[in-house]
């Protein structure tokens, strides 16, 4: 159970593009999913909490134009990286909460790799 | 807001051996503490949780131990195999952020 599932898992396109990322959770149904970044070798950085029905809520200092983020359901939530630069390569990882309150396990997905040419 | 620090950020084991990461939280609202295991290039894969009520967990040959007064938790591996090395991180859960709060990880290796 609690399975997450990323697509695409890579992503090469050049400047300029944008690139929408989606998550979604198979078994059970998420009100809340989260995107990170993480860099080589680096710990998960939290860009920002994805709420259903809702505005995400971006960390600081993460541009919410640049990263728009949609989750109209209970199972599906997606990022697009608008007019993405070569700045914004990096590995993108979603997470869903199983349902039940705000304590409860977080489930990744297996990730996006994004290269900007 | 919380801030986890977690060590070491390297370990080296021989298969068999026992291995230990330490955590240590800051704010002490802080009330649910998971641990995950990446393998290079994939998710972080939940391997064990514990909650404030609880001072220790156990399942199969991993463990976590939690000290609210002092504020940390580890993890503990026992019977180490090659299988076990990968980056593990440690997380911090506070209600009032609504987040998880996560170590820096630790890259775990064990040799043969």
């Amino acid at each position: 159970g609690a399975v997450v599932s990323q697509h695409p898992s890579w992503v090469i396109c050049k400047s300029g593009t944008s690139v929408k990322i989606e998550c979604r959770s198979l078994d059970f149904q998420a009100t809340t999913m989260f995107w990170y970044r993480q860099f080589p070798k680096q710990s998960l950085m939290l860009m920002a909490t994805s709420n259903e029905g809702s505005k995400a809520t971006y960390e600081q200092g993460v541009e919410k134009d640049k990263f728009l983020i949609n989750h109209a359901s209970l199972t599906l939530s997606t990022l697009t990286v608008t007019s993405a630069h070569p700045e914004d390569s990096s590995f993108y990882i979603c997470s869903a909460r199983e349902f039940g309150g705000s304590n409860q396990p977080q489930h990744f997905g297996d990730g996006t790799r994004l290269s900007i040419l | 807001g919380e801030n986890v620090e977690q060590h070491p950020s390297t370990l080296s084991v021989q298969e068999g051996d026992s291995a230990v990461i330490k955590c240590t939280y800051s704010d002490s609202a802080s009330n649910y503490f998971p641990w995950y295991k990446q393998e290079l290039g994939k998710r972080p894969q939940l391997i064990i949780d514990i909650r404030s009520n609880v001072g220790e967990k156990k399942d199969q040959r991993i463990a976590v131990t939690l000290n609210k007064t002092a504020k940390h938790f580890s993890l503990h591996i026992t019977e180490t195999q090659p299988e076990d090395s990968a980056v593990y991180f440690c997380a911090a859960f506070t209600g009032g952020g609504n987040k998880l709060t996560f170590g820096t990880g630790t890259q775990l290796k064990v040799e043969l």
